[in-house]
């Protein structure tokens, strides 16, 4: 699977949209981009994925650019309870177990 | 609740014992996976079931480890005679078949070896 590059940490100010960033540059075509999040002691949370068209659902939007080789999360509105470890995964599409979770966004919402 | 669901949350022990956890599956999954998540880390792949078969085994597993899933079901995970650096959260998951099925977490099961 392809490695990701997050930024280790962000700050958002509440009911602003959090946007986070992924660079996953060396993606190949059959690689799906998923995002987990995992608040303070919970297992995580998926939240979205994609394989190279915008998606939206309930939590989030996933941008994801022409070439493929970057992602953002947005989280539209944040709120104090999105103050989570935000993972960037690469998956191949015929995998079919592990996910590599790297070291994530610290995403902070402050009041 | 139908999400996945893992006991104990939280478990103390001595070096030396031995634990065991319990991981029930969304019920539908028949996938169901094992990671590891230490302090300031994501989580690590540990193992995996595609029903009751055991089909892949990191090298994380020392041979202190062993999982089981004997009916397909719910899943055990012991670790023998437990060392200070097993202390981290064990997390369960589970997915459906296709390779593209989403893995869904459990809460986790906090160790502290003392």
């Amino acid at each position: 699977d392809a490695k990701t590059t997050q930024p280790p940490s962000m700050d958002c100010a509440e009911g602003r949209a959090a946007n986070l960033p992924c660079n996953h540059s060396t993606i190949s075509g059959n690689e799906y981009v998923y995002w987990y999040r995992q608040i303070h002691s919970q297992g995580p949370q998926y939240i979205i994925h994609g394989l190279k068209n915008n998606e939206t659902n309930e939590m989030a939007s996933l941008i994801i650019t022409e070439d493929r080789k970057s992602s953002t999360l947005i989280l539209p509105h944040a709120t104090l309870r999105d103050t989570a470890v935000y993972y960037c995964i690469v998956r191949v599409s015929a995998s079919n177990y592990k996910l590599t979770f790297g070291k994530g966004t610290l995403l902070t919402v402050n009041p | 609740d139908t999400g996945v669901s893992q006991n104990p949350r939280h478990k103390i022990t001595k070096r030396g014992q031995n634990v065991t956890f319990r991981c029930d599956p969304i019920s539908e999954h028949n996938r169901l996976y094992w990671y590891r998540q230490t302090l300031g880390q994501g989580p690590e792949f540990l193992t995996y079931f595609q029903n009751e078969a055991q089909l892949e085994k990191s090298r994380l597993l020392s041979d202190r480890f062993s999982a089981e899933r004997p009916k397909g079901s719910f899943s055990t995970l012991e670790i023998q005679r437990t060392e200070q650096g097993d202390s981290a959260m064990y997390l369960c998951a589970s997915s459906g078949a296709s390779g593209r099925e989403t893995q869904y977490f459990g809460p986790g099961t906090r160790l502290l070896v003392l």
